[in-house]
């Protein structure tokens, strides 16, 4: 069964640095999103994707976040400069049209220290 | 707004019993709800979903959920829970129109004992 596979599966960084979540979403799939969860609480949504450009972002999603398609198969989270509260499991998901429910990654462990 | 509450936090049952976890929803128009879960280390599985039509879904692994509009809840149901059933298990509500843009509720933590 087709999966979406996130990169690296862990990643740690220094606070200030700039980090950069790959994704490669379901091949068909058309629309793309991006979920964090902070250890101990809600997964909480992000970002959402569609026709390369964002359809919907929360307010979690400030200008310290990016996220683009750089070719026809992966789907990126940047974050510019990194806090110590963007220590997170990162999720990325696609889904395909009409009611298709969505498909979540592994997600990416993201420790800021 | 829309939100989802999941009342237990743990839940531990005995490897056999039947499994109900609980899940209430707050949303303004019919919404789309599932249920997903997630293992040690893995991402978050689609173990089910309701959009419309008959209130019980089944879903993969033996669970079931029911919808009820009166209560607005959709909770999971499993007649008899086997070890690796031990997860977490997170209810969402989303909107057809918004992308399926999904709010999470804080997740049960299943533990089987044997």
């Amino acid at each position: 069964e087709p999966e979406v596979t996130q990169t690296p599966s862990h990643q740690v960084t220094q606070m200030g640095q700039e980090v950069i979540l790959r994704c490669v979403p379901i091949s068909n799939h058309l629309y793309f999103y991006w979920y964090r969860q902070i250890l101990g609480q809600k997964v909480e949504f992000l970002v959402s994707f569609y026709n390369n450009e964002i359809s919907e972002k929360s307010e979690i999603f400030d200008d310290q976040f990016s996220v683009e398609r750089p070719d026809g198969s992966n789907f990126t989270l940047k974050i510019r400069s990194t806090k110590l509260e963007d220590s997170a499991m990162y999720f990325c998901a696609s889904r395909g049209t009409g009611g298709s429910p969505l498909h979540f990654g592994n997600g990416t462990r993201l420790t800021v220290t | 707004a829309q939100s989802v509450t999941q009342p237990d936090i743990h839940i531990t049952v005995s490897e056999g019993a039947s499994l109900e976890l609980r899940c209430n929803y707050s949303y303004g128009a019919t919404p789309y709800l599932f249920w997903y879960v997630q293992s040690p280390g893995q991402g978050l599985q689609l173990l089910l979903k309701y959009f419309s039509g008959d209130t019980l879904v089944q879903g993969i692994k033996g669970f079931e959920a029911e919808f009820k509009r009166s209560q607005s809840s959709f909770n999971l149901r499993k007649p008899s829970v086997h070890w690796s059933d031990a997860a977490e298990y997170f209810c969402a509500v989303g909107a057809s129109n918004a992308g399926n843009m999904l709010t999470f509720g804080g997740g049960t933590r299943l533990m089987v004992k044997p």
